[in-house]
């Protein structure tokens, strides 16, 4: 049982390059989410997936896109990175959305840089 | 809105001393879920605990400990008799629902530095 797992673990970008981060469950949860971890702020939401085939803006979204193809996987796009994206991306993923009572799995993290 | 606050940022120990890592949060959520993550060195989140906001009893696992005084809106962790292998940045947070959904609220993280 691998959890999530997230594909690169490392990226270096130069600015105006485009890539997909890839993330992956095997724990069948609905609900899964990317966000970016950046020194002195925590972990902030950028877009998350309420099951195959949609998905909703998070608190800083712009920059981003998503697909959720398959409820396995979740995909976040880059179309022109920039250097302000140099972050830890975490994918992480939940049973549901609906309850506050459910628990977020995160996966190991991608460390991008942008230069 | 709901907001998590670790006013700490950091703290350095020495191995086997006791230290508490505060939680202040505000949400006007009646019902709602507070965790604890931990981010070690090598960068992943690895869930600590999940307390809902009916349930104020302390709870103990190992040399963790954790109080949730609804009273003082706080949700403190205690590691007691420090080890190395503790070094690692907390997260404090909150999960509320917004709308239709719940949504979880991260404070900025405690960076916890145990010396031998």
């Amino acid at each position: 049982n691998a959890g999530v797992t997230q594909t690169p673990k490392f990226r270096v970008l130069k600015t105006g390059q485009s890539m997909t981060l890839l993330c992956a469950q095997d724990m069948n949860h609905e609900y899964m989410y990317w966000y970016r971890q950046d020194p002195g702020m925590g972990l902030r939401l950028i877009h998350y997936s309420v099951g195959e085939g949609t998905t909703a803006k998070g608190e800083v979204p712009d920059g981003y896109n998503v697909s959720r193809l398959k409820k396995q996987n979740f995909l976040l796009g880059l179309e022109s990175a920039a250097p302000s994206q140099t972050s830890v991306y975490f994918c992480a993923s939940s049973y549901s959305r609906t309850s506050s009572a459910d628990t977020q799995y995160f996966g190991p993290g991608t460390r991008l840089t942008v230069l | 809105a709901q907001k998590v606050t670790q006013a700490q940022t950091e703290i350095s120990v020495v191995e086997k001393e006791d230290v508490t890592l505060d939680c202040v949060y505000e949400t006007r959520d009646t019902t709602y879920y507070l965790f604890w993550y931990k981010q070690p060195p090598s960068g992943e989140l690895v869930f600590l605990i999940r307390r809902n906001s009916f349930d104020e009893q302390n709870e103990i696992s190992g040399r963790y400990s954790w109080n949730f005084q609804k009273s003082t809106s706080s949700f403190n962790f205690t590691i007691t008799a420090s080890q190395v292998v503790d070094s690692a940045v907390y997260f404090c947070a909150l999960n509320g629902v917004d709308g239709a959904n719940s949504k979880l609220t991260f404070g900025k993280g405690i960076t916890l530095s145990v010396r031998p």
